[in-house]
């Protein structure tokens, strides 16, 4: 498999489930990102993790919980959602280190209905 | 404040017609500044990014932008529009001084509709 690959694909949950979406990149970057997409809302940047560490958490509420064992792998839990959770949560990679100009490469998303 | 603003939350044009969809952002540096496309149901995609290499940028699938400093502007053009040009455009800027994880912001977004 070549770029970034996000599973599950879609998802419906209830308000008290706990579910995990997955990302997984083979393209060798040093960081990578989890975005909410929502209608008529614009792109929200959720966490960011750079070489392992988490970088930036833009007061996401707590219900999402990210994980970054190593890399390659993204998982962004949750817990106890709401509806207005409902989304595509897209995952991104990229190589944020020296001259290189740092484009996101971005998975096919994870289309998320909270019911 | 850094910011980034696409004029026109949708664009309709004729296949065959000019594609223009516009991009400003606010910054007293030079950015580094790109164009991704969203299809259905699907991820973003990269079109084309500036880097300061050339002010003129072509990308794929017939796309190019044109960086022009003084109007801090980045407006997609394509030539001559084909219905499978119809999707949702972003437009997106990193600014400098963000060393490590790249620091991002994307614009609203243009929905482009193509008319047969």
């Amino acid at each position: 498999e070549t770029g970034v690959t996000q599973t599950p694909r879609h998802l419906v949950m209830g308000m008290t489930n706990k579910k995990s979406l997955k990302c997984e990149q083979h393209l060798g970057h040093n960081a990578m990102y989890w975005y909410k997409q929502s209608a008529k809302k614009p792109l929200e940047l959720m966490f960011v993790y750079s070489l392992e560490e988490r970088v930036e958490n833009n007061s996401v509420p707590s219900r999402f919980s990210p994980e970054c064992p190593n890399s390659s792998h993204l998982f962004l839990h949750l817990h106890t959602l709401q509806p207005e959770d409902s989304a595509l949560y897209l995952c991104a990679s990229s190589q944020a280190r020296g001259l290189n100009t740092g484009e996101l490469f971005f998975g096919e998303g994870s289309r998320l209905t909270v019911l | 404040a850094q910011s980034v603003t696409q004029l026109g939350s949708h664009v309709s044009v004729s296949e065959g017609a000019l594609v223009l969809l516009r991009c400003n952002y606010s910054s007293s540096v030079p950015p580094y500044l790109f164009w991704y496309v969203q299809y259905p149901n699907q991820g973003l995609q990269l079109l084309l990014k500036y880097t300061s290499a050339a002010t003129l940028v072509k990308g794929i699938n017939g796309f190019e932008a044109e960086f022009k400093k003084s109007e801090t502007s980045f407006h997609l053009t394509k030539p001559s529009a084909h219905m499978s040009d119809a999707a949702e455009y972003f437009c997106a800027v990193r600014f400098s001084g963000y060393s490590s994880a790249s620091k991002i912001i994307f614009g609203s977004g243009t929905r482009l509709s193509i008319r047969p």
